[in-house]
């Protein structure tokens, strides 16, 4: 069975203060790992997909990285608006297309 | 841009009532889900479709039926809503090409069942 663990589950970050956030993860075959950022209330909102260990993908002030055990989300500089779940999902060569999630971190960013 | 539209952003219900919950993307996606979302438990899959009138069960079937009559359109059916399933229900689609596995959600409905 594939499991997904991000930690922490809550971060509080200063304006500027850089950090990241963690996906642990086991599945039989990896066939991708997904981010997404959630507002309160609101859908999921597709951030990156990586496929292979070694991959890098940024957007603004996030970069996605993967290994074989883990990805991490880094955010450099985060400003308040940054402020979400962070929501880490992989899917399976044995079973395509479905993901299995993990519960999220909530970050929040102050002044 | 992927649009996934889901009928109602709240909704109250009583308990046995029929609740339908309905989906619509416009990209011409393969796959289609519905999830539930709770505090400390995540997603959770309920069921998804690969092709019209295909439905395959996930993780959490129990008490949901779904229909899937065009490829465009999606739909949640609770037979007879009970306090337990109050919930975010979310609905995503993905593609058999290009990014592959990469699924867009809508903007989800907060179903409360009294």
């Amino acid at each position: 069975e594939d499991q997904v663990t991000q930690s922490p589950e809550a971060l509080r970050l200063q304006e500027g203060e850089s950090s990241s956030l963690n996906c642990s993860y086991t599945v039989s075959g990896l066939r991708g790992l997904f981010w997404y950022r959630q507002d309160p209330g609101k859908g999921p909102e597709f951030l990156f997909t990586l496929y292979s260990a070694g991959e890098e993908k940024e957007k603004e002030r996030l970069k996605a990285t993967l290994t074989k055990k883990e990805s991490f989300l880094h955010i450099t500089a985060p400003k308040p608006e940054d402020s979400a779940t962070y929501l880490c999902a992989v899917s399976n060569t044995g079973t395509a297309s479905k993901l299995t999630f993990g519960t999220g971190t909530r970050l929040q960013v102050t002044l | 841009d992927v649009k996934v539209t889901q009928s109602s952003r709240y909704l109250v219900k009583r308990t046995g009532e029929k609740v339908f919950l309905e989906c619509v993307q416009d990209m011409d996606h393969e796959n289609m889900f519905w999830y539930r979302q709770d505090p400390g438990l995540g997603l959770r899959l309920i069921y998804f479709s690969y092709d019209v009138k295909m439905k395959e069960k996930g993780d959490i079937p129990e008490g949901y039926s779904v229909s899937r009559e065009k490829k465009e359109r999606f739909s949640l059916i609770l037979e007879s809503a009970s306090t337990n399933q109050t919930s975010m229900y979310l609905c995503a689609s993905s593609s058999v090409a290009g990014a592959l596995d990469t699924q867009y959600f809508g903007p989800g409905t907060r179903l409360t069942v009294l």
